[in-house]
């Protein structure tokens, strides 16, 4: 079976770029998760979304972040415009039901802001 | 407030023998679920093993295992006969609820594990 797809694995781009990152959950999973990893702050959760709807933003840094989830196979972060302080792994996670059933995560994005 | 603590920023084994990393977590609800994840140098996230909080038997998968102390609130990981594959930083993660009926993790910062020949 599938796993959580991400895409790109690796991007390097110019600070004030619109950086899209791309995430395709496990089919049937119907809550999904975007999550940044830096070595200073650890894991932090962005923002999730169940049945496409988003449920917590309260993670997102700043108005520059945005995500989206126009249907059950497909969610976008998009960073605009981006700062090197954004320079992050970001992963993205799906789980199934609003129990506690593990979340799955993706190879992650490592994104680099230069 | 939920939050888990990993004590063990580091922590070395012999090949083959067995370690135990340890998890403390903190949280007022009564239905909660603790998890195990590997994170490889590869830098992938993978599930290890989960521990819901009514489960009255500790949790087991493979060479892994959950001793769950529920009074203690402690959620450690034992890996028994390590292996160098088992070289990784290992987060102890928490779900609860925090909007409607969604759950969501807390994580610890995790242990570097490093398993030695």
């Amino acid at each position: 079976d599938a796993g959580v797809i991400q895409s790109p694995r690796h991007e390097v781009t110019e600070m004030g770029q619109e950086v899209t990152l791309r995430c395709k959950p496990i089919s049937g999973h119907n809550s999904l998760f975007w999550y940044r990893q830096t070595m200073m702050r650890g894991l932090e959760l962005l923002i999730y979304f169940n049945n496409n709807v988003p449920i917590d933003d309260s993670g997102m840094p700043e108005d520059r972040f945005s995500a989206k989830m126009p249907n059950a196979s497909f969610s976008t972060l998009k960073i605009q415009p981006s700062e090197p302080r954004d320079s992050a792994v970001y992963f993205c996670a799906s789980s199934f039901g609003t129990g506690n059933q593990p979340q799955h995560f993706g190879d992650g994005t490592r994104l680099s802001i230069l | 407030a939920q939050k888990i603590t990993q004590t063990q920023p580091g922590m070395f084994v012999q090949e083959k023998e067995a370690v135990t990393l340890d998890c403390t977590y903190d949280t007022s609800d009564q239905s909660y679920g603790l998890f195990w994840y590997k994170q490889p140098s590869s830098g992938e996230m993978i599930f290890l093993i989960y521990q819901g909080s009514y489960d009255e038997q500790n949790a087991t998968e493979g060479r892994y295992s959950l001793n769950f102390q529920k009074a203690r609130k402690s959620a450690n990981l034992v890996i028994s006969a390590s292996q160098l594959g088992d070289s990784a930083m290992y987060f102890c993660a928490m779900s609860f609820i925090s909007s409607g009926s969604a759950r969501q993790l807390t994580f610890g910062s995790g242990t570097q594990l490093t398993v030695l020949p």
